[in-house]
């Protein structure tokens, strides 16, 4: 069974600043996608960043990046230049090649301050 | 952007009614899912369907019930609501092994 584990349930971080939220998972499958979604209150849950598991290049989304850690099985994502709209909880998620159902960790709410 | 559509967006309604949440998607996904969620909290997977006439009971216990008749439809239905239902209910759709695409959800208080 896979497991995804975000030990962060709340961050904040001063606007224009760099804030880096964690995610670990566990899988002995070597062929995987991880993902970052994010949900913004009272809003629809998107996309962020996906990252392909073969892939040893860290994936990056403008302001958004991960670090991917495939030996210690870690997922963290970088916002850097923090704006008010990235306010959210953060969802770390994991799907397996040809599984059907994508494994969510538990969200971390993060907070901009002005 | 996903084409994936949920309504109703906000319902409220008495205990007892039977209630169905529709949700669509026109990206031609044979993979659907729901999930609840409570405000600020994690998602449970409650039912998921790998095309026409397959569901599948998620790893919440739910006493709601889908069906998938087209492979653009996954509706989700309440026979009869209790205060305990009260939550939000999202849709998602995929292809295998890819990333899901969310709809807005629906947010249910029964009373």
């Amino acid at each position: 069974a896979q497991t995804v584990t975000q030990s962060q349930p709340e961050m904040s971080v001063q606007e224009a600043e760099t804030v880096t939220l964690s995610c670990t998972y566990d899988t002995s499958e070597s062929d995987y996608y991880l993902f970052w979604y994010k949900q913004p209150p009272s809003r629809q849950m998107i996309l962020v960043i996906r990252q392909e598991a073969y892939k040893q290049q860290n994936a990056t989304e403008n302001r958004f990046s991960v670090n991917f850690q495939k030996a210690a099985k870690s997922f963290s994502l970088k916002i850097s230049d923090s704006q008010l709209g990235d306010a959210a909880m953060y969802f770390c998620a994991l799907i397996i090649q040809g599984a059907q159902k994508l494994v969510f960790g538990q969200g971390t709410r993060l907070t901009i301050n002005p | 952007e996903a084409d994936i559509y949920q309504t109703p967006r906000y319902l409220v309604i008495g205990t007892g009614k039977k209630i169905t949440l529709e949700c669509s998607q026109t990206m031609g996904h044979d993979k659907m899912y729901w999930y609840q969620q409570d405000p600020g909290m994690e998602l449970h997977l409650i039912h998921y369907s790998y095309g026409v006439n397959s569901t599948e009971k998620g790893d919440l216990s739910s006493e709601s019930t889908v069906s998938r008749i087209r492979t653009e439809h996954f509706p989700l239905t309440l026979e009869s609501a209790r205060p305990s239902h009260t939550s939000q209910y999202l849709c998602a759709s995929s292809e295998v092994g890819s990333e899901q695409y969310f709809g807005p959800g629906t947010r249910l208080t029964v009373t």
